[in-house]
């Protein structure tokens, strides 16, 4: 079965600090997807990115970076000088292919508190 | 705007009184799912429809209902809430089953009293 961990309940950081949440997940499938998505105090589920098991490059996006390492199973976001609007849960989230429906496991969500 | 609609948004009830939560998407989806949000357990599938007329249970599908009768919606009901089901829900769709992006509605906050 799919499990996905985010050990991190919450993390507090102060403006222009840089911050990493950590995701580690489990999976039997080759063939799996690797999701982050953001959860603003309005409630909304914001998709950040989506990674296949196929593709083990690092991304960034803006402030936004992502390190996949499979030989970890880790899917680690970090945000860069963060500012007081990225505070929010954070959720990572796995989709093993074709099986299991489809469907999204999440992780228990990283509640990331970003003060001025 | 492409987008996923749910109604109500906030709903208290009383145990056992039924109640239906609307889902409705405008992107031709084939994909459509039922995720509920509790504190430190992250969100868990309800139920999922892979197309219209199939459906079939997610993770945490006891006490819930849904029906697929249309491609663009996916009702969930609850025949008799009790007060564990009390929840934040969230409906999702996305273009097929596989690595597509889902994408999910705004949440309906259910409170059973």
């Amino acid at each position: 079965a799919q499990k996905v961990t985010q050990a991190q309940t919450e993390i507090s950081v102060v403006e222009k600090e840089d911050v990493t949440l950590d995701c580690v997940y489990e999976t039997r499938d080759t063939t799996y997807y690797l999701f982050w998505y953001k959860q603003p105090p309005s409630g909304e589920l914001v998709f950040l990115i989506r990674r296949n098991s196929f593709d083990e490059q690092n991304e960034i996006s803006g402030r936004y970076s992502w390190n996949f390492q499979k030989s970890t199973s880790s899917f680690n976001f970090t945000i860069t000088a963060s500012q007081v609007v990225d505070s929010a849960v954070y959720f990572c989230a796995l989709s093993e292919g074709e099986t299991s429906g489809s469907r999204l496991t999440f992780g228990e969500g990283t509640q990331l508190t970003v003060n001025p | 705007e492409a987008q996923v609609t749910q109604n109500p948004r906030y709903l208290i009830t009383v145990t056992g009184k039924k109640l239906t939560v609307t889902c409705s998407q405008n992107m031709n989806h084939e994909y459509m799912s039922w995720y509920r949000q509790d504190p430190g357990l992250g969100l868990r599938q309800i139920y999922y429809s892979m197309n219209v007329e199939v459906t079939d249970k997610g993770d945490v599908p006891e006490g819930y209902k849904v029906s697929r009768k249309e491609k663009r919606n996916f009702p969930l009901i609850l025949e008799s809430p009790s007060p564990n089901q009390t929840s934040l829900y969230f409906c999702a769709s996305k273009l097929a089953a596989g690595m597509y992006e889902q994408f999910f509605g705004p949440g309906t906050r259910l409170t059973v009293l």
